[in-house]
């Protein structure tokens, strides 16, 4: 199957830095998303990775590694409304859907 | 463009009723998808259309659920007869075209709470 496989929770301070995982199999992978979903929101688009390395976008950065399956994204000077669900998604050679992961539920504490 | 409109926000509903769903895409995106969420389940594709046709239905939990898109502007998912299993959110979500890259980014709309009592 295409498993997505991610962290179920993890916390941070404010201020901090704080690094969400992904793995998948690497099996007809033809790129990843990450969104953000607040509590009762939408998910939204956050980054796209298809090349190996980093995608940087002011305090979120995305990395990505093809050949072992892995993805990170990296919130830097963590902010209370970071507090959300973090959505790692993949799109597989031959397919028009995306698969996505269960989710990283983020909490950031004063 | 105001985005995915999905409308009601909110349903709730006794068991063995009808629910409508309904989904205007963004204008020029050739996909829909739509998809329920739950807590244990995740996020879940139920079904997608691609230019108004439904390309792979797979995911509908049972007969129960069906889907229409008769025009580029309008989706609905109806649930009938409804159980309170069916209690989720329901996201509409649609993409400009699946040409690769970036035009794979799916933009979602608000969702659909629905709550069967």
């Amino acid at each position: 199957g295409q498993n997505i496989d991610q962290p179920t929770e993890m916390t941070a301070t404010e201020g901090a830095i704080v690094q969400i995982n992904c793995t998948y199999q690497t099996s007809g992978f033809n790129g990843l998303f990450w969104y953000q979903q607040h509590a009762g929101e939408a998910p939204t688009f956050l980054s796209y990775n298809v090349l190996d390395g980093l995608e940087e976008k002011g305090r979120f950065s995305s990395f990505l590694s093809r050949s072992k399956g892995y993805s990170y994204l990296l919130l830097k000077e963590l902010q209370m409304k970071d507090s959300a669900s973090y959505l790692c998604a993949v799109r597989f050679s031959g397919y028009s859907t995306l698969t996505f992961g269960k989710g990283t539920m983020l909490l950031v504490s004063p | 463009d105001a985005g995915v409109i999905q409308s009601p926000r909110h349903e709730v509903t006794e068991m063995g009723q009808e629910v409508t769903l309904r989904c205007k895409p963004i204008s020029g995106h050739d996909y829909l998808f739509w998809y329920r969420q739950t807590m244990m389940r995740g996020l879940e594709l139920l079904i997608y259309f691609n230019n108004n046709v439904p390309i792979d239905d797979s995911g509908m939990p049972e007969d129960r659920f069906s889907a229409k898109m008769p025009n580029a502007s309008f989706s609905t998912l109806k649930i009938q007869p409804s159980e309170p299993r069916d209690s989720a959110v329901y996201f509409c979500a649609t993409n400009p075209g699946t040409s690769g890259g970036m035009l794979d980014t799916q933009y979602f709309g608000p969702g659909t709470r629905l709550t069967v009592l």
